[in-house]
């Protein structure tokens, strides 16, 4: 059973960092695109970013281009995003995901909160 | 870049079916999408993909209740037998993940 478990979130001032990570399991990893999508309080999703099988392609929503970085480690099956000069506005539950042609398996989210 | 629009509501009542549309932007019609249901306090969960063709591929575990079809830039989601546990927001995504539509509160009544 594929299984996605998020973890790394937390509590941050704005202009801090944050490493999320997600560990993947039940498949592999090394053969799909992943995705990091988020959720603000009470509002919808907003894809973040995605990454290649290999890593050698990365692409950002634009309002996290130069500020967020993902990566990803397939000799541990796992996900990364870091996350530097955060602001307010980055408040949201993150959910790491698995795709295909489409995203077909979500982990249960990890929450970070910027808040001064 | 695709947009996808969503009702931001819908309602329909215990054991009846209720039909929920994704529709998208001009110059985008034959794009595939996907839907994702997402209940009160958990994370979404990937219900099936979407062709133009109004083919479908559904996701492991998701009852034969739920179905999905198309007309032209058109992608609905039916869910029949409303069961009280279908209450929650739906949204379909498209262009390699990078679009969401705004989700469809659904009430079950």
């Amino acid at each position: 059973e594929v299984q996605l478990v998020e973890s790394g979130g937390g509590l941050v001032q704005p202009g801090g960092s944050l490493r999320l990570s997600c560990a993947a399991s039940g498949f592999t990893f090394s053969s799909y695109w992943m995705s990091w999508v988020r959720q603000a309080p009470g509002k919808g999703l907003e894809w973040v970013a995605n990454i290649k099988q290999d890593g050698s392609e990365t692409y950002y929503v634009d309002s996290v281009k130069g500020r967020f970085t993902i990566s990803r480690d397939n000799a541990k099956n796992s996900l990364y995003l870091q996350m530097n000069s955060l602001r307010d506005e980055d408040t949201a539950v993150y959910y790491c995901a698995m795709r295909i042609t489409m995203i077909e398996w979500w982990g249960q989210g990890t929450l970070v909160t910027v808040s001064s | 870049q695709p947009v996808l629009t969503q009702s931001s509501s819908a309602s329909a009542s215990l054991g009846s079916s209720v039909k929920l549309t994704c529709t998208l932007s001009s110059g985008h019609s034959s794009y595939i999408i996907a839907w994702h249901q997402q209940q009160p306090g958990k994370a979404p969960r990937y219900l099936m993909k979407v062709e133009g063709s109004g083919s479908c591929n559904k996701g492991s575990g998701v009852p034969d209740r739920f179905s999905g079809s198309a007309s032209g830039a058109d992608r609905y989601l039916t869910i029949s037998n409303l069961q009280s546990d279908d209450e929650a927001d739906y949204y379909c995504e498209t262009w390699d993940s990078r679009v969401f539509g705004g989700g469809t509160k659904l009430t079950v009544l």
